[in-house]
């Protein structure tokens, strides 16, 4: 079974420029979750979408948006990119969203601002 | 709100050595206790989990148990191995937050052969 699949992998962007991060969750998974992990630091929880809904949403500025598909995938946007935004992003999935629910975690997309 | 605070690293040590990570939470309810393992290059991989009080998760030779009374979820192993070197996140989810998850900063540690 495929785990969770995150693209791309890498990319590089300047200052200002938009970006779009895609995850697909576990095959039956409907709750999908986004964090953002700066180089040293532990990963901080950006969105959760279950059912196409914004479930929670973390201290993150309004640059940050992410959306769910009727299949369960998720794109996360950031616009206005700043140097700091730098930072592999992670993807996480699971059945639904619940306190002893384990989620499940893509490779991350490592994003560079330059 | 919630946090959670985990010793620094990095920990080096030498294969078989006994291996202990600290980590204390702080949270308004009762929650979920987990710790991940980051191998280099790699997503977040879960290891063990506790859900209430007292509960004991283990996986892989690791061990730790729910401390309510010193909000602590101290992650042990007897006898680490090359293979242990990861990055070590320990992290809690509460109820009324679904499964988000807070993690501490992230311990990294290098076994020696």
């Amino acid at each position: 079974d495929a785990g969770v699949t995150q693209s791309p992998t890498h990319l590089i962007k300047t200052r200002g420029q938009h970006v779009t991060l895609r995850c697909s969750p576990i095959s039956g998974h409907k709750s999908v979750s986004w964090y953002q992990q700066v180089l040293g630091q532990g990963p901080q929880f950006i969105f959760q979408y279950y059912e196409k809904e914004e479930r929670g949403r973390g201290n993150f500025p309004d640059r940050f948006s992410a959306r769910q598909f009727p299949n369960y995938s998720s794109e996360l946007n950031v616009n206005a990119l700043l140097l700091g935004d730098s930072a592999l992003y992670l993807c996480a999935s699971s059945l639904i969203p619940g306190q002893n629910t384990e989620a499940f975690f893509g490779q991350g997309t490592r994003l560079t601002v330059v | 709100g919630d946090s959670v605070t985990q010793m620094e690293g990095p920990v080096t040590l030498s294969e078989e050595a006994f291996l202990t990570i600290n980590c204390t939470y702080t949270a308004t309810g009762y929650p979920s206790l987990f710790w991940y393992v980051q191998y280099p290059g790699e997503g977040l991989q879960l290891l063990l989990k506790a859900t209430k009080a007292d509960d004991k998760g283990s996986n892989k030779g690791f061990e730790a148990t729910y401390r309510k009374e010193t909000t602590s979820f101290h992650l042990e192993k007897g006898s680490v191995q090359v293979s242990d070197s990861a990055v070590y996140f320990c992290a809690l989810s509460e109820g009324a937050a679904g499964n988000k998850l807070t993690f501490g900063g992230g311990t990294r540690v290098l076994v020696k052969p």
